[in-house]
């Protein structure tokens, strides 16, 4: 109950394209979903989070979709460039509980 | 601007030395993170730590140890390393709880 599933492990998509990422859950209790984004050599970096309050967050190219009936939540990347190449990560945690439940992780590689 | 920085970026060790990996902050965060990152499993939280001096089990914490004697310092000890603790480790600082963690650019462990 604990687990966050992402998909697709890895995913190619041609510049200009629209990439897609999804996140599954199934601890209602969690309220606090952040997308982390790795280059290589690097540590994670905070993307772009969101709560249940809302069914979408956008920022720039990068938009969060939340669906809490289905306990899903989804990161789409508009407009993908070969710069957004990386790994991507979604999370999700509970309350104040310092413990982020981590998905597996995407390799995201745009084609130019 | 916002710093984390891990000791050392490789790392390579035999079966059963004692092991430390050094993380500091420069930004006067009140919590520490230690995680390790493993391809296709996402990020596993060892320890955190949310005060000086304070210290909570992660999801993993056997064979592991840490000490935060100072609030910028956060070490990682591997009491006796072994080959399955074989690595990249990442040190991440907040401010509050799991909001924003800021991460280290990571410590490539091997252990032989």
């Amino acid at each position: 109950q604990q687990q966050v599933k992402q998909s697709p492990q890895s995913l190619i998509v041609q510049k200009g394209g629209i990439s897609i990422i999804n996140c599954a859950y199934e601890n209602t209790a969690f309220d606090y979903f952040p997308w982390y984004q790795q280059f290589p050599g690097k540590g994670p970096a905070l993307l772009i989070a969101i709560r249940p309050d809302v069914s979408e967050k956008k920022e720039g190219r990068f938009t969060i979709s939340f669906n809490k009936s289905a306990k899903q939540f989804s990161l789409h990347i508009m407009d993908s460039q070969p710069g957004d190449s990386a790994t991507y990560f979604c999370a999700a945690s509970s309350g104040s509980n310092y413990q982020l439940i981590w998905g597996a992780g995407t390799k995201l590689i745009i084609k130019p | 601007d916002v710093k984390v920085t891990q000791s050392s970026r490789y790392l390579v060790k035999r079966t059963g030395e004692k092991v430390f990996l050094e993380c500091v902050q420069d930004m006067d965060h009140e919590n520490m993170f230690w995680y390790r990152q493993d391809p296709g499993l996402g990020l596993r939280l060892i320890y955190f730590s949310y005060d000086v001096k304070m210290k909570e089990k992660g999801d993993i914490p056997e064979g592991y140890s840490v000490s935060r004697e100072k609030k910028e310092r956060f070490s990682l000890i591997l009491e006796s390393a072994s080959t399955n603790q074989t690595s990249m480790y990442l040190c991440a600082s907040s401010l509050g709880g799991n909001e924003k963690l800021f991460f280290g650019s990571g410590t490539q462990l091997s252990v032989l």
